[in-house]
């Protein structure tokens, strides 16, 4: 079974600036995925980036990385010089390898202030 | 290559009704997985098909829900006699293979009165 639980409820920031947004984690997988998911107004889910649990580097796609702890089972999504499109529900999520069930936490609500 | 189709994108349906909720799989994808998101929630799985198969039904509810992948055709996930608890956006993902990255269609909000 996996459970994930993201924290904030909501976070906002300045544009240009840097938010990090936290997610933990419980997993009785052997090796497992990682997701961060974005879900703007439109509703539409969109795949942010993914880290696979074997894979000790962590994973960046451009203006976002994450700091993924195995051992403290957290998993969190830095983005960097935030912009106003980023505002929106950012969604954590697990999957198995065996296949690709997820599991998502409650979302956090990122707002980004010009 | 067009991307995970949904439809209808809306749907109203008043208590007792049934609904019937379209997945048209990316080309190529034979792995389909349905999600419930009840408001201000993540998303819950549901249903992962494959062509012609159920794999993993653990997270439908036991009764008026159902699920299918026909060879030809769209997944249909099929909700009978609606109560005002099945108001929710459901969203379908395909993937090419069982561990593969999923991609989402832009859901459809049902609306039960």
């Amino acid at each position: 079974a996996q459970t994930v639980t993201q924290s904030q409820p909501e976070m906002s920031v300045q544009e240009a600036e840097t938010v990090t947004l936290s997610c933990t984690y419980d997993t009785s997988e052997n090796n497992y995925y990682l997701f961060w998911y974005k879900q703007p107004p439109s509703r539409q889910m969109i795949l942010v980036i993914r880290q696979e649990a074997y894979k000790q580097q962590n994973a960046t796609e451009n203006r976002f990385s994450v700091n993924f702890q195995k051992a403290a089972k957290s998993f969190s999504l830095k983005i960097s010089d935030s912009q106003l499109g980023d505002t929106a529900m950012y969604f954590c999520a697990s999957g198995g390898t065996s296949y690709g069930k997820l599991t998502f936490g409650q979302g956090t609500i990122l707002t980004v202030h010009p | 290559n067009a991307g995970v189709m949904q439809n209808p994108r809306h749907l109203v349906r008043r208590r007792g009704q049934e609904a019937r909720l379209r997945c048209s799989p990316m080309k190529g994808h034979s792995h389909v997985y349905w999600y419930r998101q009840l408001p201000e929630e993540g998303l819950k799985f549901m249903v992962y098909l494959q062509k012609e198969n159920i794999i993993d039904e653990s997270g439908m509810p036991k009764e008026r829900f159902s699920a299918e992948f026909p060879k030809e055709g769209p997944s249909i996930l099929r909700i009978q006699q609606v109560v005002r608890g099945d108001s929710a956006a459901y969203f379908c993902a395909s993937s090419p293979s069982a561990t593969g990255e999923q991609y989402f269609g832009p859901g459809t909000r049902l609306t039960v009165t």
